[in-house]
């Protein structure tokens, strides 16, 4: 299976700040997906197809990559956007998801 | 669009659990029914899916054995059926819906929580 390795797993921005956070896969995948968390809550889908916003989710919010390297941006931190970002390929059986980003807010 | 999960589990070592994931707001078998596993906070594994449509259904090697999916299309509710729990099955195991050809999973389930504990 695709293993997704994420980096950082723990980050803390200021607010205002640029956020840059990194998804590697095992082998190439055709598209890369993000899932936002907050404790307590279910996972929401955030980006998919590795570049296209989920209904509802801020313009600052961007997506990237291709081949085995993904990854997602924030272009300035806002409080509310503190939580774990998980990212997520299905280019093979079994789906699977990285360990997860932890975002801070400082 | 919905999927409201059945309340939390407490079973004992080496029963079976079964848990529900209730559909409303889009059409029922249209849509691929995914569960997936998070371990006390940690990242997500997913355990199979099911075509509500035709009935067939597609598992995760780990969860071969452990985990069966069924989904009752009169009422729009699929399930999760847990096996000879242990507790490395305590989790919380959400519902999420995928549709072909999109590989993503777009509408998430609160969640069930499990606990195996004797």
């Amino acid at each position: 299976q695709i293993v997704l390795t994420q980096s950082p797993a723990i980050m803390s921005a200021s607010p205002g700040e640029k956020v840059t956070m990194t998804c590697s896969a095992s082998s190439s995948v055709s598209y890369m997906h993000w899932y936002q968390q907050k404790s307590g809550t279910s996972p929401k889908r955030w980006i998919y197809d590795t570049s296209k916003l989920a209904s509802g989710v801020p313009a600052r919010f961007s997506g990237s990559g291709s081949g085995t390297s993904y990854s997602l941006t924030i272009s300035s931190m806002e409080a509310e956007d503190a939580a774990t970002y998980y990212c997520q390929q299905w280019s093979s059986n079994p789906p699977t998801f990285g360990s997860g980003t932890k975002l801070e807010i400082k | 669009v919905q999927l409201q999960q059945s309340g939390p589990e407490l079973e004992k070592p080496g029963a079976s659990v079964k848990i529900s994931c209730k559909a409303s707001g889009y059409s029922f078998t249209g849509y691929n029914m995914n569960w997936v596993k998070q371990s006390n906070g940690k990242s997500l594994e997913w355990i199979g899916n099911i075509d509500p449509y035709y009935g067939g259904t597609s598992y995760n090697q780990k969860f071969k054995g452990k985990a069966t999916l069924t989904v009752d299309k009169s009422s729009s509710t699929a399930y999760m059926q847990l096996k000879s729990l242990t507790s490395e099955d305590s989790a919380v195991y959400y519902c999420a819906r995928n549709g072909s050809p999109y590989w993503y999973f777009d509408v998430w389930g609160a969640g069930t929580t499990v606990t195996v504990s004797s």
